[in-house]
């Protein structure tokens, strides 16, 4: 149990574009969703905290703006990349929590490219 | 903020060989998860392990949250064990803060 999917794994865009990642909990109900970015060789760093049905929790330095997340149900979370440029290319994962004991299960992650 | 710092940062193992990875954490933390990412980038869950030990297969770990650190033990390594091992502590609002992790490669 406690699966999470991630669509696409892998996206190239062009600068300028807009890309959306999607997270999805295919066999529970995540009342909250995280989205974190890796880069190379580096750790996991957490971009932003979403409930289902309110506002996302930005961490300090990240662009609100930047980057959309909506939380529309309690198995589907969305990440908008607006207006990519090469310093946001970087592996994106989402996260989500059943609950409970508030342990996370991490999705496959997507990889992003922006040329 | 929590400062989490894991070691060794790199381990070379000859296949069946044994190890132990250290997380030590800077304050008071709500929870604790070790997690084991594959050359693909998958996090899988190892342990949830806010205190005592607990044991799965060849892995067991460990942590003593009033002393502020987590053991991850592996006995008998294989090459599939290879990857980076990452321990995370959970804040207030369910949220972690991850170490740099440990990158272990395995070698047959």
């Amino acid at each position: 149990g406690a699966v999470v999917s991630q669509h696409p794994s892998r996206v190239i865009c062009k600068s300028g574009t807009s890309v959306k990642i999607e997270c999805r909990s295919l066999d529970f109900q995540a009342t909250t969703m995280f989205w974190y970015r890796q880069f190379p060789k580096q750790s996991l760093m957490l971009m932003a905290t979403s409930n289902e049905g309110s506002k996302a929790t930005y961490e300090q330095g990240v662009e609100k703006d930047k980057f959309l997340i909506n939380h529309a149900s309690l198995t589907l979370s969305t990440l908008t990349v607006t207006s990519a440029h090469p310093e946001d290319s970087s592996f994106y994962i989402c996260s989500a929590s059943t609950g409970g004991t508030y342990e996370q299960y991490f999705g496959p992650g997507t990889r992003l490219t922006v040329t | 903020g929590i400062q989490v710092e894991q070691s060794p940062p790199d381990l070379i193992l000859q296949e069946g060989a044994n190890s132990t990875l250290r997380c030590n954490f800077s304050d008071s933390v709500n929870n604790l998860q070790w997690f084991h990412q594959n050359p693909w980038g998958q996090l899988i869950n190892l342990f949830y392990i806010p205190s005592g030990t607990k044991q799965n297969g060849r892995l067991s770990a460990t942590t003593v949250a009033t002393e502020r650190y987590s053991l991850l033990y592996i006995s008998s390594s294989q090459t599939t064990d290879s990857g980076v091992y990452f321990c995370a502590v959970e804040l207030g609002g369910n949220k972690l803060v991850f170490g740099a992790g440990t990158i272990l490669r395995v070698k047959s």
